[in-house]
């Protein structure tokens, strides 16, 4: 049972443009969200988070929404930049339990072209 | 850089042997945390450490075990392997209990 799903294996933007990734959820005790960026050969880099408290949170080109009623969240980038092409993870916590295991969706590959 | 260091980066062996991963956190972070990383199953929790006890557990193997010692690095014990352990070996640090992870650059398990 899958219970953080990215239903798009692959995103090709134009640079310049904006990127949304999305992100699904079953598990309605997830409460802190996050979003990595993984290249070939490197371990996934935290890029943005957010709790469920809030619905947005922005950190420069990045923003990331949260809709707790759709279990949805979607990652904007705007604008995308080569540089970002890269395999996108979306991930999840418990956050008000005493552990911090992440449980990962499976990755969209963003391709960013000049 | 994330400051999480992971040794070796590859590793090759023979089945039904042992090997030991080690981990070093980034500096000041108390948790560590181990992923499993196999083509077919994405990234999966195995375990996690804060402080040097045992926080919580995944879908870890009993052939696999895992320690965090006094200096905070920790190991990952993988016994009896088999084929189908071959994958991508990473550890996470986090200063807190619950919050961002930091990843190292993982291990890369080749069992022939």
């Amino acid at each position: 049972d899958q219970q953080v799903k990215q239903n798009s294996p692959s995103l090709s933007v134009q640079e310049g443009r904006i990127s949304i990734l999305n992100c699904d959820y079953t598990n309605s005790m997830f409460d802190y969200f996050l979003w990595y960026k993984k290249y070939p050969a490197e371990g996934p880099t935290f890029l943005i988070s957010i709790s469920s408290i809030k619905d947005k949170n922005e950190d420069g080109r990045f923003t990331v929404f949260l809709n707790k009623s759709a279990k949805h969240l979607s990652l904007h980038i705007v604008p995308s930049q080569p540089g970002d092409s890269a395999v996108y993870f979306c991930a999840a916590s418990e956050g008000g339990t005493s552990y911090g295991k992440l449980t990962f969706g499976q990755g969209t590959i963003l391709t960013v072209h000049p | 850089d994330s400051g999480v260091t992971q040794t070796p980066k590859h590793l090759i062996t023979a089945t039904g042997q042992r090997v030991t991963l080690r981990c070093s956190p980034r500096s000041g972070d108390l948790s560590v945390y181990w992923y499993q990383q196999s083509l077919d199953q994405g990234l999966q929790f195995l375990i996690q450490y804060y402080n040097g006890e045992e926080r919580a557990k995944g879908n870890i193997l009993e052939r696999f075990s895992a320690q965090q010692f006094p200096d905070l690095h920790s190991e990952l014990n993988l016994s009896s392997l088999e084929l189908g352990d071959s994958a991508l070996y990473f550890c996470a640090s986090s200063v807190v209990v619950v919050g961002e992870q930091y990843f190292g650059p993982g291990t890369r398990l080749t069992v022939t």
